[in-house]
């Protein structure tokens, strides 16, 4: 149970172009969807935090009109980089809040590379 | 002072010891705390949690919290090389209900 995925794994685009990245919960309901983004080496940085029915919740310094989020279900929750650049080429994990109240399931993450 | 804090290691232990990692939060009101592994070049994946003062064991991990000392750990019995990851510890934050995450302990077993 509580299985998080993630389309697509990798993606490849142009500078100056916008990519959606799906996260879904498949056997469980997900109020609350997070959003992170880890660049080699680093820790896992909390971008927003996605709930369904409302609007996202952006950490600081995270652009919400770049890093557009939509959580229009209950199982399904979008992550849109707009005009990426260079700079955004990134791991991108999505995780879902499971049954059990604050634990945290992540999707596998999709790896973006801007050229 | 960082939210939740982990030494990033190396930790090196042989084949079938025992490894130990330590994380220190700074909130004293957390209540839940979580810790997940990570491989190189995959997304973290869910070892265990813990929620009351003491220990829980399941399989060779135990987790342990102190909350007067706001000290959480795990222990690895066995350690095997597929142990080798990078261990995050996660602190529930009642402000923003959302988890905070240290930068994590990178665990080396060696066979």
């Amino acid at each position: 149970g509580a299985v998080v995925s993630q389309h697509p794994s990798r993606v490849i685009c142009k500078s100056g172009t916008s990519v959606k990245i799906e996260c879904r919960s498949l056997d469980f309901q997900a109020t609350t969807m997070f959003w992170y983004r880890q660049f080699p080496k680093q820790s896992l940085m909390l971008m927003a935090t996605s709930n369904e029915g409302s609007k996202a919740t952006y950490e600081q310094g995270v652009e919400k009109d770049k890093f557009l989020i939509n959580h229009a279900s209950l199982t399904l929750s979008t992550l849109t980089v707009t005009s990426a650049h260079p700079e955004d080429s990134s791991f991108y994990i999505c995780s879902a809040r499971g049954p059990q109240q604050e634990t945290q399931y992540f999707g596998p993450g999709t790896r973006l590379l801007v050229l | 002072q960082k939210e939740v804090e982990q030494n990033s290691g190396p930790l090196s232990v042989p084949e079938g010891a025992i490894a130990s990692l330590n994380c220190t939060y700074s909130d004293r009101g957390s209540q839940s705390f979580f810790w997940y592994r990570q491989y190189s070049g995959k997304s973290p994946e869910l070892i265990m949690f813990i929620y009351s003062n003491g220990d829980k064991e399941d399989g060779r991990f135990t987790a342990q919290l102190n909350k007067a000392s706001q000290y959480v750990s795990l222990l690895i019995r066995d350690s095997q090389p597929s142990d080798s990851a990078t261990y995050l510890c996660a602190v529930h934050m009642e402000y923003g209900n959302k988890l905070v995450f240290g930068a994590g302990t990178i665990l080396r077993v060696k066979s």
